[in-house]
């Protein structure tokens, strides 16, 4: 069975102040790995999807990594606008449908 | 808007009565895809279509739970019998069938079961 994780659960900055999120995975044959962001109240807004490791996606002030066993969500100087919740997720070869598999979520706050 | 759309967007019940979700994907995608999401928690597969045809269920879809997706395109999803347990923001998503592509999410529908 597939798992995600997530940690941490939540995470406070200060404007400014980079850091990363983490997100481990066992997946037997991985097809791809999914971010998504959620706002309160609304749905996942895709963010990017890495196939292979070694791989990496770079959206502003984000830059997603993937290695064999987990991936990274770097955030670099964030703002406000930032804050939001973080999901991980995975595709794997055991899946007919391509379903996705979700960690629980990182919640990032970044404070001005 | 060419977004994947949900409908409604609040629904509160009592709890035995039957209700009914919409989803309309975007236009082009021919798969479709209802997740579950409860309270600080990811979320969890329920079901998924390609075109008309429904071809994959999880265990969570108890047999109160049934959807469906007429000529391949709008999706109902229905839960009958409704339980407190059911409360939960119901996720709609939709890709494009040629591949293993991202999927992208309504919405929502968030049900709260009294």
């Amino acid at each position: 069975e597939d798992q995600v994780t997530q940690s941490p659960e939540a995470l406070r900055l200060q404007e400014g102040e980079s850091s990363s999120l983490n997100c481990s995975y066992t997946v037997s044959g991985l097809r791809g790995l999914f971010w998504y962001r959620q706002d309160p109240g609304k749905g996942p807004e895709f963010l990017f999807t890495l196939y292979s490791a070694g791989e990496e996606k770079e959206k502003e002030r984000l830059k997603a990594t993937l290695t064999k066993k987990e991936s990274f969500l770097h955030i670099t100087a964030p703002k406000p606008e930032d804050s939001a919740t973080y999901l991980c997720a995975v595709q794997s070869y055991n899946n007919a449908g391509n379903m996705l598999t979700f960690g629980g979520g990182t919640r990032l706050m970044v404070k001005p | 808007d060419t977004g994947v759309s949900q409908d409604p967007r609040h629904k509160i019940t009592k709890r035995g009565q039957n209700v009914t979700f919409r989803c309309d994907p975007i236009s082009e995608h021919n798969r479709l895809y209802w997740y579950r999401q409860t309270l600080g928690q990811g979320p969890e597969f329920l079901t998924y279509f390609q075109n008309e045809a429904q071809l994959e269920k999880s265990r969570l879809l108890s047999d109160r739970f049934s959807a469906e997706r007429p000529k391949g395109s709008f999706s109902t999803l229905e839960i009958q019998r409704t339980e407190q347990g059911d409360s939960a923001m119901y996720l709609c998503a939709s890709s494009l069938g040629t591949g293993w592509n991202e999927q992208f999410f309504g919405p929502g529908t968030r049900l709260t079961v009294l």
